[in-house]
This record gives structure tokens, sequence and C-alpha cells, in this order.
């Protein structure tokens, strides 16, 4: 099945910085990538996704890039604000294992924005 | 348009005990999964509906887990004689079919603490 590996755990950037996750996935299958931000105490959100027929995707200060060939995905964000304070979670969709439709989680990336 | 709601949103149980988790997804969304998200860990799939469709169970951890979805609507996880290792965020989503591209809107979870 799928395996989704990211980095790093825990990332302090200060107030204006840039911040980059990155991931890795194994299933050359997938081609589905969503980017999913979870708050204290809230469900997971997702803020940005990205298919496997495009190299990058950017909305704003958010930006996802990936590298079909390497088998891995990266999260930028750009001018950090103190509201982008959160855990950070890539997924992968898999064809085995997450259900049939279903998405294979990284163990997620604890930002935090120093002001 | 309400979200997808969960409840109770916080349970503590005695080992050895049964739980019931509920899960109301969006109105109209025919996929509903389950996961656990243990502490400093991503979030582990458990088990998916789609439709009238047969359930994947490939990721309920024992026998002691079982989920139902009555009408299509309303699902709950049931976890028989509670183990301290059964201590975690329960997090249900559903998204509008079960393609592999659709988002997954989340619930705000169950956390379940196990004494």
């Amino acid at each position: 099945g799928e395996n989704v590996e990211q980095h790093p755990s825990t990332l302090s950037v200060q107030e204006g910085d840039s911040a980059v996750i990155k991931c890795t996935y194994s299933d050359s299958a997938s081609n589905y990538f969503p980017w999913y931000k979870q708050e204290l105490g809230k469900g997971p959100q997702l803020i940005i996704d990205i298919r496997s027929n495009v190299g990058e995707k950017k909305d704003q200060r958010i930006a996802v890039t990936l590298n079909k060939t390497a088998k891995h995905f990266s999260l930028h964000i750009t001018e950090t604000q103190p509201e982008d304070s959160a855990v950070y979670f890539c997924a992968a969709n898999s064809y085995s294992g997450g259900g049939a439709d279903g998405l294979t989680f990284g163990k997620g990336t604890h930002l935090i924005i120093q002001p | 348009g309400a979200g997808v709601s969960q409840s109770p949103s916080n349970k503590v149980t005695e080992k050895g005990k049964d739980v019931e988790l509920r899960c109301d997804p969006i109105s109209g969304h025919t996929a509903l999964y389950w996961y656990r998200q243990s502490l400093g860990q991503g979030l582990e799939f458990l088990i998916y509906f789609q439709g009238n469709s047969a359930p994947d169970k490939s990721g309920l951890p024992s026998d002691r887990f079982s989920a139902e979805r009555t009408g299509g609507s309303v699902s709950t996880l049931t976890i028989q004689r509670t183990q301290q290792e059964d201590s975690a965020v329960y997090l249900c989503a559903s998204s509008l079919q079960g393609s592999r591209y659709n988002e997954q809107f989340f619930g705000p979870g169950t956390r379940l603490t196990v004494l």
C-alpha cells in the first residue's frame, strides 16, 4: 500500500519568512495530493491540492510543487502570519489501503510562527 | 450550511467498556470515512462507506471495532471492550461522492480517553 513520509515534524519560522514542508510517497499510481491544515481542537481542513498532471499550483501565499519522478511534493507558505500556526498534513490517494477512494496521510508538521 | 458534526466531542471511559461515536455527514454526501488520530501521529484510516456498497473495513485494527451507516447518512463507530491504546481522536469525514479527487470534509472529532 501507499506510504507517505512527511518532514519536518516541527517547523518554527519568524513571521514574514517562508515555510516549506516536504512529503514523499511510495505508490507511483497515486495521482492526487491534498494538503490539510488542522487548528487546535478542529478537524483538518483542505487548503490546497494538486493532481499529477501539473507540477505546481499556487493560491495566494500558498503553493504546492510535485515531482512525480522523485515521488515527492512540497508545501510552500510565503510571508507567514500568526494565523498560519497549525499542524499541516500531506496526503496521497491510494488504491490499496485507505479505502478504495481514501487517502494515506503523513504524520503532520507542527508549524510555529514566531512573532 | 452545516458541516460534518460528531458527538460526543469528548468521551472518557473505563477500560473494558463499550463506546459509540456518532458522525453526521454533510447532507447529500455519499462517501463517509472514519480515521483515528493518535498523539503525534497522522490520520489512520479505519473504514469507508460509499452509498449502498459494502463498506471497506480494511483499516479496522481489531474485531473490537465496527461501524454502521444507517440510511446512507448517519454513521456510528463502536469500540467494544475498550483498551487504553484505543485512546485517540476519532475523526469522521464525508465527500460528495467516492471519486478519487473529491475533497474530504472533516468533522471536529471525538477525543476518546480510556482510563
